[in-house]
């Protein structure tokens, strides 16, 4: 059964750096095909891809949020950790993990609950 | 970049009706589309993927067509779970793309 859960702060500051670690069971990211992405939300409003890191260790980011991103892997610990510099009150949102349906494009088959970030002084 | 847009932004159905929800692309995306429903406080569910297949235990009454710029999510029959918000996604080798919702409340 793959599940994936989400941690990281719930407040942060404007201009601070956002670390969110999505720690999953049930797949290994070693294994071909696999891959993990991040989506938000903002409260009331849709949703929007920001990374996604594969099991070769290739990385897709968000062209509008490319320069604030980065995601990385610890294939040890079964973890994905996504950073956003420079956070800014229009990042407050929802910020989910999911599994990428293996070998069907990068379409999200499982998602974890999802972690509520808001960002104000 | 590649838009999505999705019609209606919000539908008003009753419980038996037939539902379609367009979704348009701006440029040819071949099939390269999936449906996702997300419910109040809830994380999206797929519903279907490469335009028309259905994800493993989505009951049939869910259905997807089209290709290039427009694609369709049909629900033959509503029923009371399936009032929510339905959103399409683009997927390439590069770039994901969501559009911005439907959602399908209570007539």
């Amino acid at each position: 059964q793959i599940t994936l859960k989400e941690s990281g702060p719930t407040l942060v500051k404007p201009t601070q750096t956002l670390t969110l670690t999505c720690t999953f069971s049930g797949f290994s990211l070693t294994t071909s095909g696999v891959g993990v992405g991040w989506i938000r939300q903002p409260p009331g409003k849709a949703l929007e891809w920001l990374a996604l890191i594969y099991w070769n260790d290739d990385k897709h980011y968000s062209p509008s949020l490319k320069s604030r991103l980065t995601i990385t892997k610890d294939t040890s610990k079964n973890q994905v950790v996504l950073t956003m510099t420079n956070m800014d009150p229009v990042d407050t949102a929802t910020y989910y993990c999911a599994h990428r349906l293996v070998n069907m494009g990068d379409v999200f088959d499982i998602w974890g609950q999802g972690t509520m970030v808001t960002v104000s002084s | 970049d590649i838009q999505m847009t999705q019609s209606p932004s919000t539908l008003s159905a009753s419980v038996g009706d037939r539902v379609t929800i367009t979704c348009r692309a701006s440029q040819s995306i071949s099939s390269w589309l999936a449906w996702y429903q997300q419910k109040p406080g809830k994380a999206p569910k797929l519903l279907i993927y490469k335009a028309s297949t259905l994800e493993s235990g989505v009951p049939s009454r869910f259905s997807g067509s089209g290709s290039g710029t427009e694609f369709t999510l049909t629900i033959s029959s509503l029923q009371p779970d399936d009032f929510a918000t339905y959103y399409c996604q683009h997927y390439s080798s590069q770039a994901v793309t969501f559009g911005p919702g439907t959602t399908v409340d209570i007539k």
